[in-house]
């Protein structure tokens, strides 16, 4: 049962312009949203979060919209830079526990 | 502040043997996760502990997967007997409360055991 569904494994994208990862998930339990970024070999590393008490997060190039009745959420980087090549994971905790619940991951490519 | 430390960052095993990964969490944190990623895989939650106390094990293989964060020292996660299935990244994580809702879980390096 994926409780945090990333449906796009792969997503290309040409430098400079702007780049929109989804995220759907199922748990209406669910509270408290995050990005995270993860290189080869690397551990995965934070991004961005946003609480289901907004519906948009700001950090830099990096957006987080929410949108709580459609149960979905997407992570918009603009301009995307090369640098930003590599997989990104929704993940997801309920209100109740402190577990994070993880999609699984969509590998973004910027090319020049 | 070094981050989260994980080691060793490979461990080769043999099937049948023991593997033990070992996390140190950030200093400060109390709260440690394990994650698993399999090749072309997410990550998968195995089990959330705190100091002495497990949290939440609901991730965890029923059999030869064990997990401990004793009140001095690492958390060790130990796979006893393993088998070619086993082999994969471990990932430990480390948070304050996230309860908080402004925090976040700080991830270590890994550890890609190989089960040959």
């Amino acid at each position: 049962d994926q409780q945090v569904k990333q449906n796009s494994p792969s997503l290309s994208v040409q430098e400079g312009r702007i780049s929109i990862l989804n995220c759907d998930y199922t748990n209406s339990m669910f509270d408290y949203f995050l990005w995270y970024k993860k290189y080869p070999a690397e551990g995965p590393t934070f991004l961005i979060s946003i609480s289901s008490i907004k519906d948009k997060n700001e950090d830099g190039r990096f957006t987080v919209f929410l949108n709580k009745s459609a149960k979905h959420l997407s992570l918009h980087i603009v301009p995307s830079q090369p640098g930003d090549s590599a997989v990104y994971f929704c993940a997801a905790s309920a209100y109740n526990t402190d577990k994070l619940i993880f999609g699984t991951g969509t590998r973004l490519q910027v090319f020049p | 502040n070094a981050g989260v430390m994980q080691n060793p960052r490979h461990l080769v095993r043999r099937r049948g043997q023991e593997a033990r990964l070992r996390c140190s969490p950030m200093k400060g944190h109390s709260h440690v996760y394990w994650y698993r990623q399999l090749p072309e895989e997410g990550l998968k939650f195995m089990v959330y502990l705190q100091k002495e106390n497990i949290i939440d094990e609901s991730g965890m293989p029923k059999e030869r997967f064990s997990a401990e964060f004793p009140k001095e020292g690492p958390s060790i996660l130990r796979i006893q007997q393993v088998v070619r299935g086993d082999s994969a990244a471990y990932f430990c994580a480390s948070s304050p409360p996230l309860s908080g809702r402004d925090t976040e879980a700080f991830f270590g390096q890994g550890t890609r055991l190989t089960v040959v």
